[in-house]
């Protein structure tokens, strides 16, 4: 497989619940990143990885969120009593070292639904 | 902070017409501007500039930038139903660590 890969692809969860979606990177990729796409906009930027060590987070972060990606391979995001504000596409990116001239690779997101 | 502002927001087109999608940018310290292709899913890669008067082509599809007056156009030729998509437009950060989208042009070709 050479893409980037999300799972799951859906998630309907309750209010007040906890999820995690995984991102598996393009192998020979290391920096992934993090983004949330709500209807009408842009994705926008949470936070990426280098290697295993988390670089940069967003203020869209909340307390509630928290992402790691050890031994610098797959990822993980964990949104912990989950609001309806947080209903978006979770998109999950890679990339070698800098935006080389194709660009960042994205998965195909993580649709989430907080009913 | 770092703006992308792209307009048309939506454009309904018919098939073999052509298109220009506008995408102006604020950045503190400019490195290249990406254009994305999303139908629904993940975004995909279309161009990436980061020289003035520069044209990149791929096939119908065709786009520049103008870092004096800080905007892109991406032009799309002959549109065909299978071009309908949301087209984003993109700056990096300084490191590349991140980037900052626009809302994106919301594009349908009808037949």
């Amino acid at each position: 497989d050479t893409g980037v890969s999300q799972n799951p692809r859906h998630k309907i969860t309750k209010r007040g619940q906890n999820v995690t979606f995984r991102c598996d990177p393009i192998s020979e990729h290391n920096r992934l990143y993090w983004y949330r796409q709500t209807l009408g906009q842009g994705p926008e930027f949470l936070t990426y990885f280098q290697n295993e060590a988390q670089l940069e987070k967003s203020r869209l972060l909340s307390d509630r969120f928290s992402a790691e990606r050890p031994k610098g391979s797959f990822s993980t995001l964990e949104i912990q009593r989950t609001e309806q504000g947080d209903s978006a596409m979770y998109l999950c990116a890679s990339s070698f070292l800098s935006v080389p001239n194709y660009g960042y690779t994205f998965g195909s997101g993580t649709r989430l639904t907080v009913v | 902070e770092d703006k992308v502002v792209q307009s048309p927001l939506s454009l309904v087109v018919h098939e073999g017409d052509t298109v220009t999608l506008n995408c102006s940018y604020e950045v503190t310290n400019f490195r290249s501007l990406l254009w994305y292709k999303q139908e629904k899913k993940a975004p995909t890669f279309l161009f990436m500039l980061t020289s003035s008067g520069i044209e990149k082509k791929s096939g119908r599809l065709s786009s520049i930038l103008d870092k004096k007056e800080l905007f892109s156009i991406l032009n799309i030729t002959a549109t065909q139903t299978g071009d309908s998509a949301v087209y984003l437009c993109a700056v990096p950060n300084s490191g590349y660590s991140t980037l900052t989208f626009g809302k994106g042009t919301m594009l349908l070709v009808s037949p």
